[in-house]
């Protein structure tokens, strides 16, 4: 069983509909959860980075963390062409070095 | 803020050579820096850990001897591909973190090797 696991998707929606991204993981140990968003050919760019579990929101993102059931989700709201992109959950112990990715969920939002 | 460069970004170079590439840190000091491999539609695999002025810490499998990381200031760190083979063909990203733990990691746009 891997450490995180991650629908690869595709994952194909209209624009602005509710995007729900989500990654399981089984060890206890991470207690730092993050959000990246990968375009082709570029490097990851962090849009989310919560440590406790709740919801965390910013602007369109909403971020959740539920420690109890090691879930932890990623909400888009009136998501856009310009979401189209691969979303990776990534997480860390509380050393914060080795950040353990899931294998990213590819999105399309369709104008 | 928190801006992290690579160079190249893209390089192709012949079998056998060696290739180096820079991470910096433009707006922040660096104190930990880490550089991955990610391959076609895969994650990101962690390769090693750099802290400034120490010698890198490699994870299970990467061999040290054939890539070099040197992070000789807070804002750049260098990873040198030695006698590069096809094989190492991939995507390289380094992130860097300015302290400590609760701090987290900002990527680089990453350097594509391809080697013939």
């Amino acid at each position: 069983q891997k450490e995180v696991e991650q629908d690869p998707g595709p994952l194909s929606v209209p624009e602005g509909a509710i995007v729900s991204l989500n990654c399981t993981y089984s060890n206890s140990a991470f207690q730092y959860f993050m959000w990246y968003r990968q375009y082709s050919r570029k490097g990851p760019e962090l849009l989310m980075y919560t440590y406790s579990s709740g919801n965390k929101e910013d602007g369109r993102f909403t971020a959740q963390v539920d420690k109890s059931s090691k879930y932890i989700s990623l909400f888009i709201r009136d998501s856009q062409p310009s979401d189209s992109a691969t979303y990776l959950c990534a997480m860390s112990d509380s050393s914060g070095d080795k950040l353990t990715f899931g294998t990213g969920t590819r999105l399309a939002v369709r104008p | 803020g928190a801006v992290v460069s690579q160079h190249p970004s893209r390089v192709i170079c012949k079998s056998g050579t060696s290739v180096k590439i820079e991470c910096r840190s433009l707006d922040f000091q660096a104190t930990t820096m880490f550089w991955y491999r990610q391959f076609p539609k895969k994650s990101l695999m962690l390769m090693a850990t750099s802290n400034e002025g120490s010698k890198a810490t490699y994870e299970q499998g990467v061999e040290k001897d054939k890539f070099l990381i040197n992070h000789a200031s807070l804002t750049l760190s260098t990873l040198t591909v030695t006698s590069a083979h096809p094989e190492d063909s991939s995507f390289y990203i380094c992130s860097a973190r300015s302290s400590g733990p609760g701090d987290t990691q900002y990527f680089g746009p990453g350097t594509r090797l391809t080697v013939l």
